[in-house]
């Protein structure tokens, strides 16, 4: 299985401000999908991204507040711009990876817990 | 668009219980569905993976069943442990994306086991 990791694990921030996460994957994924989960709340699919292409944004998600680069196989940023205390959330970076017997399974990173002040 | 919804939305049994989660989806055009534990402070755990055409899995202590037609998912846990004590998310996979989409989550299931 992928072994994922982000950076940070936890921030505290100003409103206004902005901050990037970044996600490593200890190997080549072709897709590289972020989550954000809001205190009490579900999962929700925030963008896919794809390496050499603009990532795909989910319903109610914009590139202007989260701008995301994949520059290889391994890596990816989120950023999560102008930020209010709304934004206050864990976001989550994960891939999936197709095994012999399981197709496409999820594997989540620890996460990075965002606070907002 | 896709809904999971889980129910109970928290439990808490004595040890040694054996103990039943459910999910149900309203989109039974799923590729396949995923179950997960989220440990506080930590990230998702896969638990169980379930593709469309199948019916069950199973590792260890626990078994997953899926009825597709029905929309219902059950995560069954036997001889429950207070390692077991966690939040229990269940997610589906769309079909129209050929498996590549991502996952529609539900609010999860908090699971409290007491010694």
């Amino acid at each position: 299985s992928a072994v994922i990791s982000q950076k940070p694990s936890r921030d505290i921030c100003q409103r206004g401000t902005s901050l990037t996460i970044q996600c490593q994957v200890d190997s080549q994924v072709t897709m590289m999908f972020w989550y954000r989960q809001q205190p009490g709340q579900s999962l929700t699919l925030i963008a896919t991204a794809n390496q050499g292409s603009e990532a795909t944004y989910e319903s109610g998600f914009v590139i202007d507040k989260f701008p995301i680069s994949r520059p290889n196989l391994t890596f990816s940023t989120l950023t999560v711009s102008n930020m209010s205390p709304e934004d206050s959330s864990i976001y989550l970076c994960s891939v999936h990876q197709r095994t012999s017997e399981k197709y496409n399974e999820q594997f989540f990173g620890p996460g990075t817990r965002l606070t907002v002040l | 668009k896709q809904e999971v919804t889980q129910i109970p939305a928290a439990l808490s049994v004595p040890e040694g219980e054996n103990l039943v989660l459910n999910c149900s989806f309203t989109d039974s055009a799923i590729y396949n569905l995923q179950w997960f534990r989220q440990d506080p402070g930590k990230g998702l755990t896969s638990l169980l993976l379930i593709q469309s055409s199948q019916r069950e899995q199973t590792s260890g202590r626990l078994n997953a069943s899926l009825d597709k037609s029905s929309g219902r998912s059950t995560l069954y846990i036997a001889a429950s442990q207070p390692g077991d004590s966690a939040t229990y998310l269940c997610a589906v996979r769309p079909y129209s994306g050929g498996g590549a989409d991502g996952l529609t989550f539900g609010k999860g299931t908090h699971l409290i086991i007491q010694p």
